[in-house]
């Protein structure tokens, strides 16, 4: 089956500083979406993104899908988007759809 | 909108007990998920449904039930705990089967003892 495979696995930044998240996945996929999951367990969509670039305030995702990867900016990181930010790629399963999630990537953000 | 709302938020069963968690979601979602998340797992996929009265199993569907008699609620059972059965569980809906951005409850966390 597909592999979903984010990177890097565990990072701590400094407030204010930028960083850059990946999703790299082993097939074709419909779609691929986004999450947050804050330290307290609320999972949060963060964007929608088959392919191209979508923006949401200090955040960012880019899908190139024929070199199937994703990326994750985040841009003058706050104490708050700590968390755990998965990338979830959608495939079509039979008649199904399905979602196969990456493992994550656990973001600590320093004051 | 209130979104996708899950109850109880925490719950400890004995071994053997049964249970409902229940899930509702009020944005007219065809389609509606049931997940269980393990650490070093990720979120796995038990039971779905992609309306009222259809339902189908995920990966990891053994000793879970559900049912969809309405478009808003979509609950879970539990028919007979088991520690294996320890984990925090998440329902998610998404507006259709082919518009398939996924919305997420709070969860539900579950300890089987």
């Amino acid at each position: 089956g597909i592999q979903v495979e984010q990177s890097p696995p565990d990072l701590i930044l400094q407030e204010g500083a930028n960083s850059t998240l990946r999703c790299n996945f082993s097939d074709s996929v419909n779609n691929l979406q986004w999450f947050h999951q804050n330290p307290w367990g609320q999972l949060i969509n963060l964007f929608y993104i088959p392919s191209g670039t979508k923006q949401n305030g200090r955040l960012s995702a880019t899908t190139v899908a024929t070199e199937r990867y994703s990326l994750l900016y985040i841009s003058s990181s706050q104490t708050t988007d700590s968390g755990v930010y998965f990338c979830a790629v959608e495939r079509l399963a039979g008649n199904n759809r399905k979602l196969i999630w990456g493992l994550g990537t656990s973001l600590a953000v320093n004051p | 909108n209130a979104g996708v709302t899950q109850t109880p938020k925490f719950q400890v069963l004995k071994t053997g007990q049964s249970m409902t968690l229940q899930c509702a979601q009020d944005m007219n979602h065809e389609y509606m998920s049931w997940y269980r998340q393990d650490p070093g797992m990720g979120l796995r996929l038990i039971h779905y449904s992609v309306g009222a009265g259809i339902t189908d199993q995920g990966e990891v569907p053994n000793g879970y039930n559900v049912s969809r008699s309405t478009t808003e609620d979509f609950p879970l059972r539990l028919l007979s705990a088991a520690p294996s059965q320890t984990s925090v569980y998440f329902c998610a809906s998404s507006y259709s089967y082919t518009n398939y951005e996924q919305y997420f409850g709070p969860g539900t966390r579950l300890t089987v003892t």
